[in-house]
């Protein structure tokens, strides 16, 4: 099993909305990460999580607020956003942060309107 | 902040002839990796080359690294329409190994 699984595929929320963002892996990677995409742009490094604890966090909004619940699976808690961070969220996995030469294996993405 | 720039932007070619994508990047890396990503979707990884390998094949692809000139180039060969997709280099450098993106090359293949 090589697949990064992302849930939902599609997301619509309003601004005063609490919602989650699902992400799970099954090859036994320690190395989780959350991407942002807007579109015609390249993907945005979030967060990075290293055997289940925040290891990067890209000076992103407190509004988004990652979780780790175990090797497996990776959230994206998502409060009070805003419009303009409507955009392709892409979930990532390696074998470990900081092992050379790892490919980065990437979820189909949940595509996030904020209205 | 990004890494890699792809060259050029975007790409229009008939099915059945070769592409050919750029990637320059700043300084230097570990390793140096291709991704297409079709409309709206996930990426699919397609090939790593790491500093110390100068030209790899997968199938209809070829990359090469130049890190003399810091630049990569992405060869598909016998373009098929199923290629249309955005193509990124994503560079790993220092003690991160985690992918940094450029900014992509837009290929559409015409039946």
């Amino acid at each position: 099993d090589t697949e990064v699984t992302q849930t939902p595929k599609h997301l619509v929320m309003g601004m005063t909305n609490k919602k989650s963002l699902k992400c799970e892996q099954h090859m036994g990677h320690r190395a989780m990460y959350w991407y942002k995409q807007k579109a015609k742009k390249p993907p945005e490094l979030m967060f990075v999580y290293s055997y289940e604890k925040l290891s990067i966090n890209e000076s992103v909004p407190s509004r988004f607020s990652p979780e780790c619940p175990n090797s497996s699976l990776l959230n994206l808690h998502l409060h009070a956003l805003q419009p303009e961070d409507s955009a392709l969220y892409l979930c990532a996995s390696s074998q470990a942060w900081g092992a050379k030469d790892t490919e980065a294996f990437f979820g189909q993405g949940t595509r996030l309107t904020v209205v | 902040s990004q890494q890699g720039e792809e060259d050029p932007q975007a790409l229009s070619i008939q099915e059945g002839e070769n592409a050919t994508m750029n990637c320059s990047y700043k300084t230097s890396i570990n390793n140096l990796q291709w991704y297409r990503q079709n409309s709206g979707r996930g990426l699919v990884h397609l090939i790593l080359i790491r500093s110390n390998e100068r030209e790899k094949h997968s199938g209809r692809l070829r990359v090469t690294l130049d890190t003399s000139k810091k630049s990569s180039s992405l060869l598909i060969t016998a373009s098929r329409a199923a290629d249309t997709a955005s193509y990124f280099c994503a560079t790993t450098s220092g003690g991160s190994y985690i992918p940094t993106f450029g900014r992509g090359t837009s290929l559409i293949v015409h039946p």
